[in-house]
């Protein structure tokens, strides 16, 4: 089995100052995938960043960046020059990456509400 | 292009009832699956379908059932509902096979039982 831990609920930052929102995973696989998708108010869950476990270089996306410490199974996410439109609740999730035929099924942390407070 | 798409968007059901909700995948994806998420939480695997065989189920109970179409397109059916099966039902699609199969999801269907 595998398990995503968000120990933040709820979390606030400042208009244009920078956050990070924290995830640990926990997989006996050693080729794996992890997301950070968020889902603001109107419900859409869209992708932010992804990272494939054997690659050691953080992934970045404009604006977000993570944090891959394989080791310690940890998986944060960065958020630079945080805007209004990034208010949103935000699932850390782990996809094992398995031969062809079987299942990819995404396992999803309970998730941190970010306020980005004008 | 389309991203995916669910409906109905909202549904109120009573207990009892049966229910099907439909989902349109990302032209090109053959792969669809299907999601509840109940407030507050992450969501949960429910189903993954590819070229139409069941390629995995998660831990939920025989009254749910899906299948996908030649188009790739899927359905989720609940029978029996239960109050407890009030929950945003999200459908994703990927591009099976790719290097990163990523999910891309769709706006969910609001189930509400009464």
């Amino acid at each position: 089995a595998q398990t995503v831990t968000q120990s933040q609920p709820e979390m606030s930052v400042q208009e244009a100052e920078t956050v990070t929102l924290s995830c640990t995973y926990d997989t006996s696989e050693s080729n794996y995938y992890l997301f950070w998708y968020k889902q603001p108010p109107s419900r859409q869950m869209i992708l932010v960043i992804r990272q494939e476990a054997y690659k050691q270089q953080n992934a970045t996306e404009n604006r977000f960046s993570v944090n891959f410490q394989k080791a310690a199974k940890s998986f944060s996410l960065k958020i630079s020059d945080s805007q209004l439109g990034d208010t949103a609740m935000y699932f850390c999730a782990l996809v094992r990456r398995r031969s062809s035929g079987s299942a990819r099924q995404l396992t999803f942390g309970s998730g941190t509400q970010l306020t980005v407070l004008p | 292009d389309a991203g995916v798409t669910q409906s109905p968007t909202h549904l109120i059901k009573t207990r009892g009832q049966q229910v099907t909700l439909r989902c349109s995948p990302i032209s090109g994806h053959k792969s669809v699956s299907w999601y509840q998420q109940v407030l507050g939480q992450g969501p949960q695997f429910i189903f993954q379908y590819y070229e139409k065989e069941e390629r995995g189920r998660g831990n939920f109970p025989d009254r749910f059932s899906a299948r996908q179409f030649p188009n790739y397109s899927s359905e989720l059916n609940v029978n029996a509902l239960l109050l407890g099966d009030s929950a945003l039902y999200l459908c994703a699609s990927s591009l099976a096979g790719a290097s990163v199969e990523t999910q891309y999801f769709g706006p969910g269907t609001r189930l509400l039982v009464l």
